[in-house]
């Protein structure tokens, strides 16, 4: 059973845009999400996190928010670049117990000039 | 500083064979693991380490073997190869305290079994 959810494999949207994935989660017990980025033949890089405690993070033209009653998490890109044509991963953990991540299927974004 | 490596970067097998992939990293983390990327899959856990001599199963270990001997490297065995493991296989570490935030993934092995 899959504990993060990406269900739209991809996602296109025009430069200058703004872009929103989605994710959501079944098991309550987690409590800090994270978002990793990955182009093609390299490996993911960490992109934003947020804590259960928040409710919304934000880093430059990159912001996560969470819904927990819906367990249900977002990232927005404003504006979409090009560069950002990537696969980006939701993932989730616990971290009262150094439990390893949990990661969705990813979404595929592609940025159209 | 070279970060994670990953050795190597392609590999073909036949069925049956047996290969390690490695990993090392230089940036004194406790926790390594493994994970392997599938079309459709995401990524998905096969091993983790804590720490040296320390080592821990993840959602799909079964066909792999790992050990860690320093807290250096972090070594994937296959120990009989099948074409159900031709995958593309990243490597990760990250400091306990940073747990999650700050993992940092190798470049990737992309392995063929035929």
């Amino acid at each position: 059973d899959q504990q993060v959810k990406q269900n739209s494999p991809s996602l296109s949207v025009q430069e200058g845009r703004i872009s929103i994935l989605n994710c959501d989660y079944t098991n309550s017990m987690f409590d800090y999400f994270l978002w990793y980025k990955k182009y093609p033949a390299e490996g993911p890089t960490f992109l934003i996190s947020i804590s259960s405690i928040k409710d919304k993070n934000e880093d430059g033209r990159f912001t996560v928010f969470l819904n927990k009653s819906a367990k249900h998490l977002s990232l927005h890109i404003v504006p979409s670049q090009p560069g950002d044509s990537a696969v980006y991963f939701c993932a989730a953990t616990w971290s009262s117990g150094n439990t390893p991540l949990v990661f969705g299927k990813g979404t595929r974004l592609s940025v159209i000039a | 500083n070279a970060g994670v490596t990953q050795t190597p970067k392609f590999q073909v097998l036949k069925t049956g064979q047996s290969m390690t992939l490695q990993c090392a990293q230089d940036m004194n983390h406790e926790y390594m693991s493994w994970y392997r990327q599938d079309p459709g899959m995401g990524l998905r856990l096969i091993h983790y380490s804590v720490g040296a001599g320390i080592t821990d199963q993840g959602e799909v270990p079964n066909g792999y073997n790992v050990s860690r001997s320093t807290t250096e490297d972090f070594p994937l065995r296959l120990l009989s190869a099948a074409p159900s493991q031709t995958s593309v296989y990243f490597c990760a570490s990250s400091t306990l305290r940073d747990w999650g935030e700050t993992q940092y993934f190798g470049p990737g092995t992309r392995l063929l079994v035929l």
